[in-house]
């Protein structure tokens, strides 16, 4: 099975920040990750998948990069909102593995 | 607009089955995979099986593999999980959610169905 690592496991930071989050698989996954965001109590929701597309909907603040083992999710301008818990999924091969989660702080 | 309605959650004793629904409206279900993906009490998310549009292909977690079985029927929009032998460490809430294709995540999620394993 493939593994993924997130860093760091959690962080803090203030309105208005950029924050980037890693990941990294154990072996390649070309370009098929997706990154979620989870509120307290609710679903988690799709922000990018195929490592760098945005999905509908999302704010353009949210982006994604990388490819193989390798990538990362940024927020340029953090808000409010953005404030939750970030997982990361590889979908190359089943089972489709989760990193294991970054919380975002208010600093 | 995609809804995805999980039911069947409840407590069950160790050993034991229950059978988990999601309802599917809002998208030509039988054209898309639905994943099945749960999560823990305060843990992180673990992804559980998946099935193809069709029923012709299904994998699942090695946690739950010869325990749970998913299934579909397009018929009635609706998407299945049996789990039988069931454990404490199954306990979590299971969400449903729809493939966005085979290689890009899933796009639209239940809000989730509380299984609670316990004596």
């Amino acid at each position: 099975d493939i593994q993924m690592t997130q860093s760091p496991s959690s962080v803090s930071a203030s309105v208005g920040d950029r924050v980037t989050i890693t990941c990294r698989a154990s072996q390649g996954i070309s370009s098929w990750l997706a990154w979620y965001q989870q509120k307290p109590g609710k679903a988690p929701k799709l922000l990018i998948y195929a490592a760098s597309s945005l999905q509908s909907g999302v704010p353009s603040r949210f982006s994604g990069s990388g490819s193989g083992t390798d990538f990362t999710l940024t927020i340029s301008s953090l808000q409010p909102e953005d404030f939750a818990t970030y997982y990361c999924q590889q979908a190359n091969s089943f089972p489709h593995t989760f990193g294991q989660g970054t919380k975002l702080e208010i600093k | 607009q995609v809804q995805l309605v999980e039911s069947g959650g409840g407590v069950v004793q160790p050993g034991g089955s229950l059978r988990l629904s999601c309802a599917a409206s809002g998208f030509t279900f039988s054209s898309y995979g639905m994943h099945w993906v749960r999560q823990a009490p305060g843990k992180g998310l673990e992804w559980v099986a998946f099935i193809r549009y069709d029923g012709s292909n299904k994998y699942y977690a090695d946690s739950v593999k010869g325990r749970f079985t998913i299934s579909r029927d397009n018929s009635k929009n609706t998407l299945y999980l049996q789990m039988n032998s069931l454990r404490a460490e199954d306990t979590a809430v299971y969400y449903c959610a729809k493939d966005l294709t085979a290689v890009a995540g899933t796009d639209y999620w239940g809000q989730g169905t509380l299984v609670t394993v316990s004596s």
